[in-house]
């Protein structure tokens, strides 16, 4: 059982360049989510999903788009890279049952825009 | 204003101590959750334990347990028996409204306490 797989684990882009995090769950969570990590700043969120085909913003939403494909997959991209999105990316799934919420995280991706 | 105040920067506990964190909230809404995660110097979030706002009794699992004070808006994380392996950062987080509602995509992070346990 894999739980949360993101990939890759490390990329190096050039401002304007354009990169997709791939992030899958085989836990069949409903919810799916990606955060951003920045030293100070606690884990803020980009954007999540609550079923597949729903996709709504989060806190810090700009300069990405994401894509649920499937209930197991949903993808962040970068279109136009910029510095400010140097940090470590975090996916999510998330389950309740019985009253008792778990959340499940990926390994990260380690992004640097220079 | 922060929706989850994490106010201890860095922690410090002799092995097999126990250690308290500290995590205070804000919210209006009447339905809520809030998580603990630990995350080590390898990077990942490791899901400790879980309080829902109307759980009468406060969380426990293993040595981890969550001193939830609706009142105070506190949900603290004790850690009883440090291990050295424990030392890690922790953040606190909080979804607000039901977990089946529409406002449960939305976990807010604080931003977390290293805890560093000597030997």
């Amino acid at each position: 059982n894999a739980g949360v797989t993101q990939t890759p684990k490390f990329q190096v882009l050039k401002t304007g360049q354009s990169m997709t995090l791939q992030c899958a769950q085989d836990m069949n969570h409903n919810s799916m989510y990606w955060y951003r990590q920045d030293p100070g700043m606690g884990l803020r969120l980009i954007y999540y999903s609550a079923s597949e085909g729903t996709t709504d913003k989060g806190e810090v939403p700009n300069g990405y788009n994401v894509s649920r494909l499937n209930k197991r997959e949903f993808s962040l991209r970068l279109e136009s890279a910029a510095p400010s999105q140097t940090s470590v990316y975090f996916c999510a799934s998330r389950v309740t049952r019985m009253g008792v919420t778990e959340a499940f995280f990926g390994q990260g991706t380690r992004l640097t825009v220079v | 204003a922060q929706k989850i105040t994490q106010t201890q920067p860095g922690m410090f506990v002799q092995e097999k101590e126990a250690v308290t964190l500290d995590c205070t909230y804000d919210t209006s809404d009447q339905s809520y959750g809030l998580f603990w995660y630990k995350q080590p110097s390898s990077g990942e979030m490791i899901f400790l334990i879980y309080q829902g706002s109307y759980d009468e009794q406060n969380a426990t699992e293993g040595r981890y347990s969550l001193n939830f004070q609706k009142a105070r808006k506190s949900a603290n994380l004790v850690i009883s028996a440090s291990q050295l392996g424990d030392s890690a950062m922790y953040f606190c987080a909080m979804r607000e409204g039901a977990a089946g509602g529409t406002s449960y995509g939305k976990l807010t992070f604080g931003q977390g306490t290293i805890l560093t346990v000597h030997p």
